[in-house]
């Protein structure tokens, strides 16, 4: 069992750029994550899955998309970068039943100049 | 909504000492209650987690919590740190409602430092 896997670990994008920051999980978890996390600001919820085909806005979803259209798979999507969004992103997954007990992928640094 | 804090936002323990790193939340009710730890460079691992019952919890790594209702607290405590156990810890809390699907809110975190 992988668990959450993220790809890419590391990315430089220049302002204005888009990007597809990947997730993937093994465990067959109905619900999925995106949080950002900033200094000193712990993890912020930005867009989260109930299963594929569904998505909901969460905390912080302004500038991201997402789609989920298998139960493995929930891409987050940035279509204009700005060096607002440098950050770190950790994709999760839970399932009913475990009480919002998450886990989580190691995460993709984001750096946008 | 609810809301975590955590007090602390650096703390020093020598290495053999006993540790205690606050929590304290903010909601109507009891929530889910977790710790998470997360190592330099690393994603967020799941130290422990508080939904009813006994107060006293125990996690991996020689980790414990007590949950306080009357103090809406719930203190993450190791008895004998170790340099391994120098990391970010993360408080967070869940809604008892939704089926589980939205999602958790964070506490800034605590950067633990172990001195030798």
């Amino acid at each position: 069992n992988a668990g959450v896997t993220q790809t890419p670990k590391f990315r430089i994008l220049k302002i204005g750029q888009s990007m597809t920051l990947q997730c993937t999980q093994d465990m067959n978890h109905n619900y999925m994550y995106w949080y950002r996390q900033d200094p000193g600001m712990g993890l912020k919820l930005i867009y989260y899955s109930v299963g594929a085909g569904i998505t909901d806005k969460g905390e912080v979803p302004n500038g991201y998309n997402v789609s989920r259209s298998t139960t493995e798979d929930f891409p987050l999507r940035l279509e204009l970068a700005a060096p607002s969004q440098t950050s770190v992103y950790f994709c999760a997954s839970s399932y009913p039943g475990g009480r919002k007990t998450q886990y989580f992928g190691p995460g993709t640094r984001l750096l946008v100049l | 909504a609810q809301s975590v804090t955590q007090p602390d936002i650096h703390i020093t323990v020598s290495e053999g000492a006993s540790l205690e790193l606050r929590c304290n939340y903010s909601y109507g009710a009891t929530p889910y209650l977790f710790w998470y730890v997360q190592s330099p460079g690393q994603g967020l691992q799941l130290l422990l987690k508080y939904f009813s019952g006994d107060t006293l919890v125990q996690g991996i790594k020689g980790f414990e919590a007590e949950f306080k209702r009357s103090q809406s607290s719930f203190n993450l405590r190791k008895p004998s740190v170790h340099w391994s156990d120098a990391a970010e810890y993360f408080c967070a809390v869940g809604a008892p409602t939704g089926g589980g699907a939205d999602g958790l809110t964070f506490g800034k975190g605590t950067h633990l430092i172990i001195q030798p």
